[in-house]
This record gives C-alpha cells, sequence and structure tokens, in this order.
C-alpha cells in the first residue's frame, strides 16, 4: 500500500528517444508534483498539477510534458532525450487546499541515465 | 521564495540529541517553517513544520526563536537511520497555487557515529 508510487525506478536510455515516467498517489490529495535532483543532489521543482490543472511550471525544456489523466495520476514524458537529462525525478503529492498545514509525500524516484 | 541558511554537515554520535540549525532572518508573517529529510537513496521525507510556537511531534522537536528568524529541528536522541540531509524550507501560503511550491535549498548533511 504504497502512497506515492513511481515507475520505472531505474531507467536507462540511449540519446534521442522518448520516455515515460508514471506517478500514482493512493492518498486521496488534490496537487502532484514533480521534481528533479541532479547530480549535485540539488532538488528543483519542475511541475505541479493541481486537479488535473497546471498550477506550476518551471523553467524546463518544451521536450519534458506532463500529463495528468486524473488526480491520482502524473506522469512525465520526456522526448529526444539528451545526456543532461540524466538524474533522479521525483514525484510528490499534498493537499493544496490544507497547506500551510500540509506536508508533501514524495515517491522513491526514478533514476534516468541517459547514455 | 525567503531564503534559508544551514550548516553544510554535522556529526552526531547514537543515541545522543541532535540540534540542526536554520537561519532565515528574512522570513515573513506569512511563512511556515517546515522540514524534511532525505535519507540515501530515498524521497524526502516530511519531518516537522511551525509558525510561531515550538512544535513536536514523534519523530522530533521544532524550536523556533522568537523573533523568528532562526529555527532549530531537535533530534532527541539520534539513530544510524536519521542519517540524511536535513532541509529547513520556509513556505509561504499566501498569494495562491504558484506559492504552495516547496523550494529545497542544500540543506544538512547529518552523519550518525555508531
Amino acid at each position: 500500500d504504497t502512497a506515492v508510487s513511481q515507475t520505472p525506478k531505474y531507467l536507462v536510455t540511449q540519446m534521442g528517444n522518448d520516455k515515460s515516467i508514471k506517478c500514482e498517489q493512493n492518498l486521496g490529495h488534490d496537487t502532484m508534483y514533480w521534481y528533479k535532483q541532479d547530480s549535485k543532489k540539488f532538488l528543483k521543482i519542475m511541475f505541479s498539477y493541481n486537479n488535473k490543472e497546471l498550477i506550476i511550471n518551471e523553467t524546463v525544456p518544451n521536450r519534458f510534458s506532463p500529463k495528468s489523466p486524473d488526480k491520482a495520476h502524473l506522469n512525465l514524458h520526456i522526448n529526444s532525450l539528451e545526456l543532461g537529462d540524466s538524474a533522479v525525478y521525483f514525484c510528490a503529492s499534498s493537499h493544496l487546499g490544507r497547506a500551510p498545514n500540509y506536508g508533501y509525500t514524495f515517491g522513491s524516484g526514478t533514476r534516468l541515465t541517459v547514455v | 521564495d525567503a531564503k534559508t541558511t544551514q550548516p553544510n554537515s554535522m556529526e552526531s554520535n547514537e543515541e545522543e540529541p541532535v540540534h540542526l540549525p536554520c537561519n532565515h532572518s528574512t522570513i515573513s508573517g506569512t511563512d511556515y517553517i517546515h522540514w524534511y529529510r532525505q535519507l540515501p537513496s530515498q524521497g524526502p521525507e516530511y519531518v516537522i513544520h511551525g509558525l510561531t510556537s515550538n512544535v513536536n511531534n514523534r519523530m522530533a522537536s521544532l524550536a523556533i526563536a522568537e523573533d523568528r528568524k532562526s529555527s532549530t529541528l531537535i533530534l532527541h536522541r539520534a539513530t544510524l537511520r536519521d542519517a540524511a540531509v536535513y532541509y529547513c524550507i520556509l513556505r509561504d501560503v499566501s498569494g495562491g497555487g504558484s506559492n504552495y511550491k516547496l523550494t529545497f535549498g542544500k540543506g544538512t548533511l547529518l552523519t550518525v557515529n555508531p
């Protein structure tokens, strides 16, 4: 009964390929996020969806496209993968409406390696 | 986002208390102080949060200075499992959806010695 689950856990792919990472949460949260953690361990937010609506879109190449079919799922699709996309990607969820008294729950991450 | 300053690293011995400091001299009245930690090879994990008063939960205690310009996360008895990067984050929830994001800094790497 994992709260925020991401698949796959590891992804190795060649430059130029297109890949997707899936995220699902069973906490009943209304908001989901994608974060990227690079080799220097810096965590940066990429996107956020609230009830399937995009509310945060940081400066991310348009090769990255999030998709939220419903509020329990937020997938990340990456086109034309580049070496610099290698990182660990974390999905998270929270209750937007209950902020500030509500924490984020993170998934265990997807380690993407582009070769 | 208001900034926080934390030491890059700290060391502790197992079974001893640990006090992790955080400075946030530019904190505003609508900023909540959140702490997260990231264990090796895992996603960040919520620890505790507060606004003005000290807070306790099963994981830790949060002591907030009276002027709110600093705070301290207290682990009462460190265990090896507490070795992680600890992040102090200010979360301004005024102004709408984009302000609800968590912005992570570099955090403090806590090493716990057996």
